[in-house]
């Protein structure tokens, strides 16, 4: 079975500066998607950043970046010049084709004016 | 465009009853899939929808049940309520059930069984 893997239950970044979430996963699938959620107080889950396996090239989204290490099957999350906006519980989640949605334990950010 | 809509808010039951939540997607998404979000188990999936079929089902017992209708409107229900049922459930909509879609997710049901 997959599993996702968050090591750091919480996490703290100054504004204005960079964070980097860990997340691992398990498959021994080959095509596959990872993504990354933001969950804010208001509960809403929100996408922020979506990966698919067959591509070497990380994704961006604007401050959002990952670094994808399919080998190694690692998948984190880099915030750069974080706002204070950024607060929330952030979810790493892996789906493969045909398969249900598995997400991590979740790290909760909380950034520090 | 209205984005997922998620009724009610919050429920509050009592072991042994049964309830029904709902989920409207955003217009055109033919997909819904349903998330319960507890503080100890996480996130889990319930079960996926696509035009009126289920496509993919969760591990939970047979008391936890759904439907698509024709408008592509979700229902969950929970039948014989058990405190540990006591959740925030997630219902998210895409346009086709596909493994790189994108997710778009409701504010949620928060049900508290007593």
């Amino acid at each position: 079975a997959q599993t996702v893997t968050q090591s750091q239950p919480e996490m703290s970044v100054q504004e204005a500066e960079t964070v980097t979430l860990s997340c691992t996963y398990d498959t021994s699938e080959s095509d596959y998607y990872l993504f990354w959620y933001k969950q804010p107080p208001s509960r809403q889950m929100i996408l922020v950043i979506r990966q698919e396996a067959y591509k070497q090239q990380n994704a961006t989204e604007n401050r959002f970046s990952v670094n994808f290490q399919k080998a190694a099957k690692s998948f984190s999350l880099k915030i750069s010049d974080s706002q204070l906006g950024d607060a929330a519980m952030y979810f790493c989640a892996y789906r493969s084709r045909k398969d249900k949605l598995v997400f991590g334990a979740g790290t909760i950010l909380r950034v520090k004016s | 465009k209205a984005g997922v809509t998620q009724t009610p808010r919050y429920l509050i039951k009592t072991r042994g009853q049964q309830v029904t939540l709902s989920c409207s997607p955003i217009s055109g998404h033919r997909s819904v899939s349903w998330y319960q979000q507890t503080p100890g188990q996480g996130l889990q999936f319930l079960f996926e929808y696509f035009s009126e079929t289920q496509r993919n089902k969760g591990n939970f017992p047979g008391r936890f049940s759904g439907r698509q209708f024709s408008n592509s409107r979700s229902e969950m229900n929970v039948s014989t309520l058990e405190l540990g049922d006591s959740a925030l459930y997630l219902c998210a909509s895409s346009l086709v059930a596909a493994g790189g879609e994108k997710l778009f997710f409701g504010s949620g049901t928060q049900l508290s069984v007593l």
